[in-house]
This record gives C-alpha cells, structure tokens and sequence, in this order.
C-alpha cells in the first residue's frame, strides 16, 4: 500500500527547543515536499526535494531546514521553533506528470 | 499576484444538488497540471481530480468534474448529486512544469451540504 508516513501527528514543544519532523515515503517517488497549512491562507509550500541531496526554497522556508540523504525520507526540522511556526505540516510525494500528491497525515505542532 | 484564487470561503448547497467552486490561476507557463483536494474535518487531504494544460476534454471522476476554461484561466470543480459526506474543505492547485516545479495552493472552500 503507498504510503507517507510522517511523525510525529502531534507535538507540543517550547521555543528554542530543536525539533524535527520525519516523513517516509514507500512510493520510489523522487519528488517530496513539506506544506504548512494555517486558517485562512491554504497550503503553502515549505521545501521541495526533486531527488536526492536536491532541495529547493518553496514560498515560506524561514525558520526551517531539509535534508534528502535517502530517497525515501524527507525530514522537516526547526533548529529553533517560535511560536509563529506554531501550525499542522504536511509532507508529500509527487511521482510526474498527470500524477496526484500523496500527502501524509499531517503534524500539528504546538510551538509554546 | 497569488498563483490560485478561490474566491468563495464558505458555499452552501442542498443535498442532491450540483455545486460549482470556484479556481482561477495565474501563470506564463504553457505546460501545467491543475488539481484538486478535499480535506474533510479529519484533516486528511484526499485528491479529487486533475486536469492537464494540454488536456482537450475536461476531466471528470465520478460525481466529479472539472470545467477547464483555459483562455481564462479558469479550472472549476463541479459536484453533481451532492452527499452530506461532500461537506470539507476543498483546494485547488496547480504545478507549473516549466517554470519551477513548486506547487501552489489556493485558500480553499468550505463546502457545507444541507440535507
């Protein structure tokens, strides 16, 4: 079954204290990215991975980091969260042309 | 200039009833698929439907259409026969292929069906 696993679905931390959201895909899809989605303002794009060790600046990047060591995970970190981080995160897979995003479950953080 | 716009935050509709939402998207990019997701009160984002740029016939799953109006740039989701299960937000996207491979979601539209 195609799967995009994220973890952890919810986390409560305080500011400052580094944290790091893990997304695993089962899907050999070479495309993934992670979302922030806030009231109001839809879905925005954090970082996107078009393979390995390739990562790119989306429209909202301040404040985070990525890494793609491996093809099939992808994970979100946040050296120093602040409470404007504070939102529900979405990883996603995409495999080409005509095909859907898989999304992940999401990871509502809490950032104190 | 926002890459998608949905202008309709919140629409009603009777069960049983067709309901149109509403997208427009701005790009320069001549190769583009258009999308769109449901995201019920659980949280999850279930994709609906696609339609290419190059794409002659509008694309349809089920009770879902998608009237694509490419000269303005229009890529409206219809639901025919609405259920109490359509209630959700609902998103549309686009991914431009030539000009960065980002996505770019709209604000969305809560769509509450009324039996």
């Amino acid at each position: 079954e195609a799967q995009v696993t994220q973890n952890p679905r919810y986390l409560i931390t305080v500011t400052g204290k580094k944290l790091t959201v893990t997304c695993s895909q089962n899907m050999n899809h070479e495309y993934m990215s992670w979302y922030r989605q806030d009231p109001g303002l839809g879905l925005r794009q954090i970082y996107y991975s078009m393979n390995v060790e390739v990562t790119d600046k989306g429209d909202v990047p301040e404040g985070y980091k990525v890494s793609r060591k491996e093809k099939r995970n992808f994970p979100l970190i946040l050296e120093s969260p602040s409470p404007n981080q504070t939102s529900l995160y979405f990883c996603a897979t995409y495999g080409g042309a005509g095909q859907p995003q898989h999304f992940g479950d999401g990871t509502r953080l809490s950032i104190l | 200039a926002q890459k998608i716009t949905q202008t309709q935050p919140g629409m009603f509709v009777q069960e049983k009833e067709a309901v149109t939402l509403d997208c427009t998207y701005d790009t320069s990019d001549q190769s583009y698929g258009l999308f769109w997701y449901k995201q019920p009160s659980s949280g999850e984002m279930i994709f609906l439907i696609y339609q290419g740029s190059y794409d002659e016939q509008n694309a349809t799953e089920g009770r879902y259409s998608l009237n694509f109006q490419k000269a303005r740039k229009s890529a409206n989701l219809v639901i025919s026969a609405s259920q109490l299960g359509d209630s959700a937000m609902y998103f549309c996207a686009m991914r431009e292929a030539q000009l960065g491979n980002q996505f770019y979601f709209g604000t969305g539209t809560s769509l509450t069906v009324i039996p």
